[in-house]
């Protein structure tokens, strides 16, 4: 069975400067997705980044970015100039490729992000 | 596109009532997902459906759980006879399909059920 750890339960980062949160997954398949969603204070979880393990390019998206190191199974989120808007809770997930017969995600436990001004 | 929908956004109940939750997934999405979590963990899987047909079922749903989604649209999920470990965060998410450019799950606000 598949799963995700996310060893930093909280990181604080401040305002303007770059934070890297930590993902580690562990699965036997070889064709994937990874996620990072992150989930504000009473607020709905959105996706921030996501990731095709058949990708070799680390996906970008405009301050967020994602160091993916397939054979090490590690998938990291890079916040760059960071906001007090991006205070929240973060989380890892794998989604397997053949989402036929399994299309859950599994998330990891999440991290708790503080942005000081 | 108005979202995800989840009602009620929050439920008190008692230990041994029925409680259901009902999900508006955003149109035309064929996906749709229910996910439970507790505090201070991450979302775990408990079904999802593929338009009408329900294709999954986690071993976290028990017997006292049943979940529908009449003609591929809204879905409810029902808990018969709660017990105070059933308090959580209800999600419901929903995706296009499954795959590049399909795959990405938008989640609603959630219900909170608290039972007592």
């Amino acid at each position: 069975a598949q799963t995700v750890t996310q060893s930093q339960p909280e990181m604080s980062v401040q305002e303007a400067e770059t934070v890297t949160l930590s993902c580690t997954y562990d699965t036997s398949e070889s064709d994937y997705y990874l996620f990072w969603y992150k989930q504000p204070p009473s607020r709905q979880m959105i996706l921030v980044i996501r990731q095709e393990a058949y990708k070799q390019q680390n996906a970008t998206e405009n301050r967020f970015s994602v160091n993916f190191q397939k054979a090490a199974k590690s998938f990291s989120l890079k916040i760059s100039d960071s906001q007090l808007g991006d205070a929240a809770m973060y989380f890892c997930a794998y989604g397997r490729s053949d989402g036929g017969s399994q299309g859950n995600l599994i998330f990891g436990k999440g991290t708790k992000l503080s942005v000081k001004p | 596109d108005t979202g995800v929908s989840q009602n009620p956004r929050h439920k008190i109940t008692k230990r041994g009532q029925n409680v259901t939750f009902r999900c508006d997934p955003i149109s035309e999405h064929n996906r749709l997902y229910w996910y439970r979590q507790t505090l201070g963990q991450g979302p775990e899987f408990l079904t999802y459906f593929q338009n009408e047909a329900q294709l999954e079922k986690s071993r976290l749903l028990s017997d006292r759980f049943s979940a529908e989604r009449p003609k591929g649209s809204f879905s409810t999920l029902e808990i018969q006879r709660t017990e105070q470990g059933d308090s959580a965060m209800y999600l419901c998410a929903s995706s296009l399909g499954w795959g590049p450019d399909t795959d990405t799950q938008y989640f609603g606000p959630g219900t909170r059920l608290t039972v007592l």
